[in-house]
């Protein structure tokens, strides 16, 4: 197993424009997070899925951003009518139930998105 | 809402030297947890130390030691032995107890080594 693995790694687009970001999990964790990241700042939660279920969004994700996890798999990050705003780091992490152990999260290396 | 705050921006330290990392979490509960991540340039975030808020021992991975002071709410991570592989951004970061599934990051503090 090669970690938590994201796609594409750099997405540079318009404004106005859709993008979506793909994270494939640790095959045997059952939750997967997803975080921005802005220059200079730290990760801030998007949200999560507990399988394929969504049980926690963040006010930072606005209408215009929707994530799936499918039969509690891979997940996508889709971004709706960019923004310059929308410009960073999009972090997926992915752990196992519980947070039993050490409780760690596992982090893939994120896909960053500039908004021109 | 919790909060967590790394006052140094950047910080640098001798190779084999020790050095500390600050931070501070405001939150109202009593069961909750505490982090701090490592993240090498262009690489994954990782796991550095953990630490529970109901454990009076503090943690200690290898050379990596935390001073936790739940009073002060105050949280802080020694490097010991600094090796030039140590150079990143460390990130603190505070999760609710109870379930709480969202872990809340400071800003990051830039570590560099002096060779």
């Amino acid at each position: 197993d090669t970690g938590v693995s994201q796609n594409p790694r750099h997405k540079i687009t318009k404004r106005g424009q859709n993008v979506t970001f793909r994270c494939d999990p640790i095959s045997e964790h059952n939750r997967l997070y997803w975080y921005r990241q802005t220059l200079g700042q730290g990760p801030e939660f998007l949200t999560y899925f507990q399988n394929e279920a969504q049980l926690e969004k963040s006010r930072l994700l606005s209408d215009r951003f929707s994530a799936e996890r499918p039969k509690g798999s891979f997940s996508t990050l889709e971004i709706q009518r960019t923004e310059q705003g929308d410009s960073a780091m999009y972090l997926c992490a992915s752990s196992l139930e519980g947070w039993s152990g050490r409780g760690e999260l596992f982090f893939g290396e994120g896909s960053r998105l500039t908004v021109l | 809402a919790q909060t967590v705050t790394q006052s140094q921006p950047e910080m640098s330290v001798q190779e084999a030297e020790t050095v500390t990392l600050s931070c501070t979490y405001d939150t109202s509960e009593s069961d909750y947890y505490l982090f701090w991540y490592k993240q090498p340039p262009s690489r994954q975030m990782i796991l550095v130390i953990r630490q529970e808020a109901y454990k009076q021992q503090n943690a200690t991975e290898n050379r990596f030691s935390v001073n936790f002071q739940k009073a002060a709410k105050s949280f802080s991570l020694k490097i010991s032995d600094s090796q030039l592989g140590d150079a990143a951004m460390y990130f603190c970061a505070y999760r609710g107890g109870q379930g709480a599934q969202k872990l809340v990051f400071g800003q990051g503090t830039r570590l560099t080594i002096n060779p």
